[in-house]
C-alpha cells in the first residue's frame, strides 16, 4: 500500500530530553513537510524539504531540527530547547500535482 | 505573507440537509491552489477538494462542491445531503510558491456537527 507512516503514535518526553518523530513515505514524492497542531487550532509549519539534503525553516522552527538523507524519510527532532512541545505533529508529502497528503500523526506529551 | 480566515468556529447541520462553510484568504499572487481538508476525531487529515486559481469552473467531488470567487478572495465549501460521517473539523488551506518552494497556509478550522 502506498502512503505515509508516522511513528510512534504516542511519545512521551522527559524534561531536557531530545526525541525524534519518524515520517516515512513510499509515494515517491519529492517534497515533505512537518506541522504542529495545538488543541482547537489549525496547522503551523515547522520545517519543509523540497529535495534530499535540503530543507527550509517554516513559521515555528525554533526548538526543532530535521534531516533529509533519503527521499522516503524526513525525521523531526524535538530538542530540549522547545519549551512547550506538547502537541499533535503531522507529517505530509506533496505530489507532483501540488497536493499534500498526510500521515496519521504523532501525539507528543511531556512527563 | 498569505493569511486564511475561517470566520465560523462551529457549524451544525441536520442530516440530509446542506451546509456551507466559509473561507477567505489574502494574497497578492494570481496563481495558487486552494484546498479543503477534513479532520475527523481520528485526527487524520483527509483531502476533500482542491481548486486551481486559474480555473474558473468550481471544483466538485460527489456531495462536496466549492464556490470560488477569485476577485473576492473567497472559497466556500458546500456539503449536500449531509451524513453523520461528515462530522469533523474542516480546514481551508492556501498553497503558494516561494523561492524555497511551495507551502500550505491553513485557516483555524470550522467544527461541523451533523445532527440525526
Amino acid at each position: 500500500d502506498g502512503g505515509i507512516t508516522q511513528s510512534p503514535k504516542y511519545l512521551f518526553r522527559k524534561e531536557g530530553q531530545n526525541v525524534t518523530l519518524s515520517c516515512e513515505q513510499n509515494l515517491n514524492h519529492d517534497a515533505m513537510y512537518w506541522y504542529r497542531q495545538d488543541p482547537g487550532q489549525g496547522l503551523r509549519l515547522i520545517y519543509y524539504s523540497q529535495i534530499v539534503n535540503d530543507f527550509q525553516k517554516g513559521d515555528i522552527a525554533e526548538g526543532y531540527s530535521v534531516s533529509r538523507e533519503k527521499k522516503e524519510s524526513f525525521p523531526l527532532t524535538v530538542t530540549s530547547a522547545q519549551k512547550n512541545p506538547t502537541a499533535f505533529y503531522l507529517c505530509a508529502s506533496m505530489s507532483a500535482q501540488e497536493t499534500q497528503y498526510f500521515g496519521p500523526g504523532t501525539r507528543l506529551l511531556v512527563l | 505573507a498569505q493569511t486564511v480566515t475561517q470566520s465560523q468556529p462551529e457549524m451544525s447541520v441536520q442530516e440530509a440537509e446542506t451546509v456551507t462553510l466559509s473561507c477567505t484568504y489574502d494574497t497578492s499572487e494570481s496563481d495558487y491552489y486552494l484546498f479543503w481538508y477534513k479532520q475527523p476525531p481520528s485526527r487524520q487529515m483527509i483531502l476533500v477538494i482542491r481548486q486551481e486559481a486559474y480555473k474558473q469552473q468550481n471544483a466538485t467531488e460527489n456531495r462536496f462542491s466549492v464556490n470560488f470567487q477569485k476577485a473576492a478572495k473567497s472559497f466556500s465549501l458546500k456539503i449536500s445531503d449531509s451524513q453523520l460521517g461528515d462530522a469533523a473539523m474542516y480546514f481551508c488551506a492556501y498553497l503558494g510558491w516561494e523561492t524555497s518552494g511551495s507551502r500550505l497556509t491553513f485557516g483555524e478550522g470550522t467544527q461541523l456537527t451533523v445532527n440525526p
